[in-house]
This record gives C-alpha cells, sequence and structure tokens, in this order.
C-alpha cells in the first residue's frame, strides 16, 4: 500500500466552481504536509504547505487531520489555469524524502 | 540560468545499455534529490544528497542504479544494463536547507525510454 493515497481523476468542473481533493497517508509519524501542481510533462512546483490549523492562500483552502491523517485543497472560483495534477506530499520531521501521491487530476472547462 | 539544470532532456537506450543523467542544482543549495516518475504516477524518492555525502539510497531499485554527487554539486545518476521497466522520467530537485523542507526545486527531468 502506498504510503499517501489519492483519488486519481480525473476532475473536470467547469470555469468558477468550486472543487476539493482529498488525500490519505499512513504513516502516522508523519509531520509535514504539503500540495505540489504539476502542469503536463512540466516538474512538480511547491503549490502550498499545509498546517494542522489549515490555512488559507487567496482562493485554495488546504486543511489537515492529524486524527484521521487526512489532508485536504479546495480550490474555489476555478480558473481555466488551475488545469493540472495537484500532487499530496508528506515527510517525517526527521527526514528527508518528501512522499508523493499518484496526483489528482484536474481539468477546468470553459 | 538560476533553476535546477537537467540532461539530456531525452533519452533513447537500447536495453542492456548504460546511460548517464546530469542534475546541476541551484548554486548552494546544500540538498539534492533524485526522482523516478513513471507516466501516470507520482514522483517515486530514488537518493538523497546533503553536500557530497549520500544519506539515503534506499529509493533506488536494483544495484543497477548507481548516483553520486563528488564535489558537492553537480550530480549524475547512472542506469547500468537499461531495462524496460526502467522507462519513466529522472527528476531532480535541489534544496537550501538540510532535512525536512517543503519546497524542493525541481528540474525539467531527464524522459529515459529503453527500447
Amino acid at each position: 500500500r502506498k504510503e499517501v493515497e489519492q483519488d486519481p481523476g480525473p476532475f473536470n468542473v467547469p470555469e468558477g466552481a468550486t472543487v476539493a481533493f482529498n488525500c490519505t497517508y499512513s504513516n502516522s509519524a508523519s509531520q509535514s504536509f504539503f500540495w505540489y501542481r504539476q502542469d503536463c510533462r512540466k516538474e512538480p512546483k511547491l503549490l502550498m504547505s499545509v498546517y494542522s490549523s489549515g490555512n488559507e492562500d487567496g482562493r485554495f483552502t488546504a486543511q489537515l487531520n492529524r486524527a484521521s491523517q487526512y489532508i485536504s485543497l479546495l480550490i474555489r472560483d476555478s480558473k481555466l489555469s488551475d488545469s493540472a495534477t495537484y500532487l499530496c506530499v508528506v515527510s517525517q520531521n526527521s527526514g528527508y524524502a518528501l512522499n508523493f501521491g499518484k496526483g489528482t487530476s484536474l481539468l477546468v472547462t470553459p | 540560468g538560476a533553476g535546477v539544470s537537467q540532461s539530456p532532456r531525452y533519452k533513447v537506450a537500447k536495453r542492456g545499455q548504460d546511460v548517464a543523467l546530469r542534475c546541476d542544482p541551484i548554486s548552494g543549495h546544500v540538498s539534492l534529490f533524485w526522482y523516478q516518475q513513471a507516466l501516470g504516477q507520482g514522483p517515486e524518492f530514488l537518493t538523497y544528497f546533503q553536500n557530497e555525502a549520500q544519506l539515503d539510497k534506499s529509493g533506488l531499485p536494483s544495484d543497477r542504479f548507481f548516483a553520486e554527487r563528488p564535489e558537492g554539486s553537480v550530480s549524475t545518476l547512472k542506469i547500468q544494463r537499461t531495462q524496460q521497466e526502467d522507462s519513466a522520467v529522472y527528476l531532480c530537485a535541489s534544496s537550501q536547507r538540510d532535512r525536512d523542507t517543503g519546497e524542493l526545486f525541481f528540474g525539467e527531468g531527464s524522459r529515459l525510454t529503453v527500447l
């Protein structure tokens, strides 16, 4: 079983919609959590870190539930440019390897 | 350029050939990572360097895979006797801090196709 599990999608949503992605992780020792974004045939780039109290960056909101070992990403008012694969990423505090999920594919349509 | 640079961008190898993939990290970055990304999958960790020291190679899939970073900057990932299952994009990433960083800066990757 992979350490980080995500629904691969694809999620097809119209412009302006709100969409949510979920991710679960298996290692209870995990301490650091992130969402990365990867455009088609491009490299992954950090979208945002995920903090225990939840955090927001513009239209993007990330939440963490340690008890359920569950992370979410909410995108409000979707734009065409949000079309990409969103990778859930987890690491242990004392480790250095980031563990990536398979990614969730999002397509925002006009 | 200021980013992570990888070469070659594309490599086609016949099964059994050896290949070498190069990574030039961002200047001054202490940490360097190699990841393997198969089609439709997320990046899978291969190995990690802190300066010239290889601190973790637990993700290397077999002893055909070897990585080095002799002077603590440029790194090379070598794959000996390539197999079809080695076909993937090999991503190099660097980070300024050692350990536990969320922001890895990735190169565009080296796409390896083994025929």
